[in-house]
């Protein structure tokens, strides 16, 4: 394992359908981030998990949004009833702790149509 | 955090250095400056971080004003693949990685 890994790499889908975004961590590290970025740009701050525990969402993470990381290890993001707006790249991130780097995923492209 | 401020665009020639630099006029006593790049379509990478004292790795270094209100990122010898985005962030120390991105710096590099 040589980083976070990210699945779909893209992925198209029909307004209103269901989507669900995969994140594998480098192994042992156990605060993982999600970021979304939109075209042009930062990445903004979605969530995160200590372990298995979510312990901040950001306001940007409507109701349609959940995100899970049921044993600590990998970690699913869906969104529910997507909308145009939810386009954009989901980008995952995980860390050893509170003193180390966070490294990024490749990111999830998502193109409602 | 406190906000940081960075040049939208600047272009740099292959060989040469580049200079990218970053303001950070409200930063507090126990936050880090940290560097990220992005390249097109890539996920962001990190690159260096430092609290007071110069930082310098493999990929750049990082000069920190003594008043921390500002700080440069060098490339010493830029190539094209150094072609991104480049992303400079305070963060609080041991705090969690809520990283506030900003616009960032769009760096080309030209042959």
């Amino acid at each position: 394992d040589t980083g976070v890994s990210q699945n779909p790499r893209h992925k198209i889908t029909k307004r209103g359908q269901n989507v669900t975004f995969r994140c594998d961590p480098i192994s042992e590290h156990n605060r993982l981030y999600w970021y979304r970025q939109t075209l042009g740009q930062g990445p903004e701050f979605l969530t995160y998990f200590q372990n298995e525990a979510q312990l901040e969402k950001s306001r940007l993470l409507s109701d349609r949004f959940s995100a899970e990381r049921p044993k600590g290890s990998f970690s699913t993001l869906e969104i529910q009833r997507t909308e145009q707006g939810d386009s954009a790249m989901y980008l995952c991130a995980s860390s050893q702790n509170l003193n180390t780097e966070a490294f990024f995923g490749q990111g999830t492209r998502l193109t409602v149509v | 955090d406190a906000k940081t401020t960075q040049p939208p665009s600047m272009d740099c020639a292959e060989g040469r250095a580049a200079n990218l630099p970053c303001n950070h006029s409200t930063i507090s006593g126990n936050e880090y400056v940290y560097w990220y790049r992005q390249i097109h379509s890539q996920g962001p990478q990190y690159i260096i971080h430092g609290l007071k004292n110069n930082e310098t790795n493999e990929m750049a270094s990082l000069i920190i004003t003594e008043d921390r209100k500002s700080s440069t990122l060098i490339l010493p010898h830029a190539t094209l693949r150094d072609t991104a985005v480049y992303y400079c962030i305070v963060r609080v120390a041991e705090g969690d990685y809520k990283l506030s991105f900003g616009a960032g710096t769009t760096v080309t590099v030209r042959a």
